[in-house]
């Protein structure tokens, strides 16, 4: 049972490179999330999708583009890498909306460094 | 807006010992879910306890449970019977009927033998 696996788990860019976290999950969850951390903060939510096809904006969506197309993967691509993204993403999935009680489930997050 | 505050940026407890971590919280919600995540040093997040805000009653999960005060917007966690295992960063998180999830910046927890 693989959960909720990100692909890469370190990358580094180079300031305008474009790249696509990868997260997958193979518990058939609707919702997913990813968010971002920093040092000194908690995690920030970026976008989020609540099934198939529908996804919106979180707290810090500028930069990053999402979509989901099947209920297993929600990639995050980057247009336009600036030293500013450089964080830990975690992406996370839920059967239900957590805010109703849906358990998150997090991947192992990726490091990502823009230079 | 949802906002959750953690004002103890690291804690240190002995081994065997209690030790509670701080949370305070604030929504217009009157719907809404509250957690605390563990993350060690291997970066893996860990749902540790979660309340729902319309119960009273606070949530236990062995070693861990809760001091939920609604009205004070307050969700601190007690930790007893403390383990070298226990030690790593502490996320208090916010959650209404939604999928926003917000989190406070954390609590370092250090268990000393």
């Amino acid at each position: 049972n693989a959960g909720v696996t990100q692909t890469p788990k370190f990358q580094v860019l180079k300031t305008g490179q474009s790249m696509t976290l990868q997260c997958a999950q193979d518990m058939n969850h609707e919702y997913m999330s990813w968010y971002r951390q920093d040092p000194g903060m908690g995690l920030r939510l970026i976008h989020y999708s609540v099934g198939a096809g529908i996804t919106d904006q979180g707290e810090v969506p500028n930069g990053y583009n999402v979509s989901r197309s099947t209920t297993e993967d929600f990639p995050l691509r980057l247009l336009s890498a600036a030293p500013s993204q450089t964080s830990v993403y975690f992406c996370a999935s839920s059967y239900s909306e957590i805010g109703v009680g849906g358990k998150a489930f997090f991947g192992q997050g990726t490091r990502l460094t823009v230079v | 807006a949802q906002t959750v505050t953690q004002s103890q940026p690291e804690m240190s407890v002995q081994e065997a010992e209690t030790v509670t971590l701080s949370c305070t919280y604030d929504t217009s919600e009157s719907d809404y879910y509250l957690f605390w995540y563990k993350q060690p040093p291997s970066r893996q997040m860990i749902l540790v306890i979660r309340q729902e805000a319309y119960k009273q009653q606070n949530a236990t999960e062995n070693r861990f449970s809760v001091n939920f005060q609604k009205a004070a917007k307050s969700f601190s966690l007690k930790i007893s019977d403390s383990q070298l295992g226990d030690a790593a960063m502490y996320f208090c998180a916010l959650s209404p009927t939604n999928n926003d999830m917000r989190f406070g910046a954390g609590t370092r927890l250090t268990v000393k033998p």
